[in-house]
């Protein structure tokens, strides 16, 4: 099993919907989470760390579920620009370990 | 401006000729480490680095040599590439508790090996 499980997609998308994406995490000892946005071939850039009691950023909302050991991170009204890949990355061993998913690709379309 | 350089952006070799890419960084990090990326497998840890001096294995660190020296620069080693070391190489600076944080990445190196 791999450390850390995504659904690579492609979700497609019409301009103004909902969508969410899921990531799940195998270690229960990981401490920190995160979203990262990575543009085709592009370097990954952070879109949002995810807290336990859940995080909003605009039209972005990430939740945590400990208990399930899965990460979920919501996209409102998606707009074109919204489409890239998003990389759930989960922080284990000590502080001193990051794990990548690989990738959930979201394509919006008009 | 803050940034993270690598050299070369784009390179194709062949079989055992050494080659090295270099990272460097402007933000004063304490905290370096080396991706590579392939189709399915996502960013795997080759090494990480804690400070000048200071390097240690990722996941994926065997056909790879790093240095730390100085703060800035933190160049990835491949003594004898192979074709299985075909992928797109990333380099991300931190500050020391970095991974608590974000975690910068330089724009990407293709490597081709043939």
């Amino acid at each position: 099993r791999k450390e850390v499980e995504q659904d690579p997609g492609p979700f497609n998308v019409p301009e103004g919907a909902t969508v969410a994406f899921n990531c799940t995490y195998s270690n229960s000892a990981s401490q920190s989470f995160f979203w990262y946005r990575q543009d085709c071939r592009k370097e990954p850039k952070l879109l949002m760390s995810v807290y336990s009691s859940g995080n909003e950023d605009g039209r972005f909302t990430a939740q945590l579920n400990r208990a399930s050991q899965y990460i979920s991170l919501l996209i409102r009204d998606s707009k074109l620009s919204d489409s890239a890949t998003y990389l759930c990355v989960v922080l284990t061993g000590g502080g001193n370990k990051l794990t990548f998913g690989t990738g959930t690709q979201l394509k919006v379309e008009l | 401006e803050a940034q993270v350089t690598q050299n070369p952006r784009y390179l194709i070799t062949v079989t055992g000729k050494k080659l090295t890419v270099t990272c460097s960084q402007n933000m004063n990090h304490e905290y370096m480490s080396w991706y590579r990326q392939d189709p399915g497998l996502g960013l795997r840890q080759i090494y990480y680095s804690m400070n000048v001096e200071v390097t240690d294995k990722g996941d994926v660190p065997e056909g790879y040599k790093v240095s730390r020296k100085e703060k800035r620069n933190f160049p990835l080693i491949l003594e004898s590439p192979s074709p299985n070391q075909t992928s797109l190489y990333f380099c991300a600076t931190g500050p020391r508790e970095s991974s608590y944080n974000e975690q910068f990445f330089g724009p990407g190196t293709r490597l081709t090996v043939l």
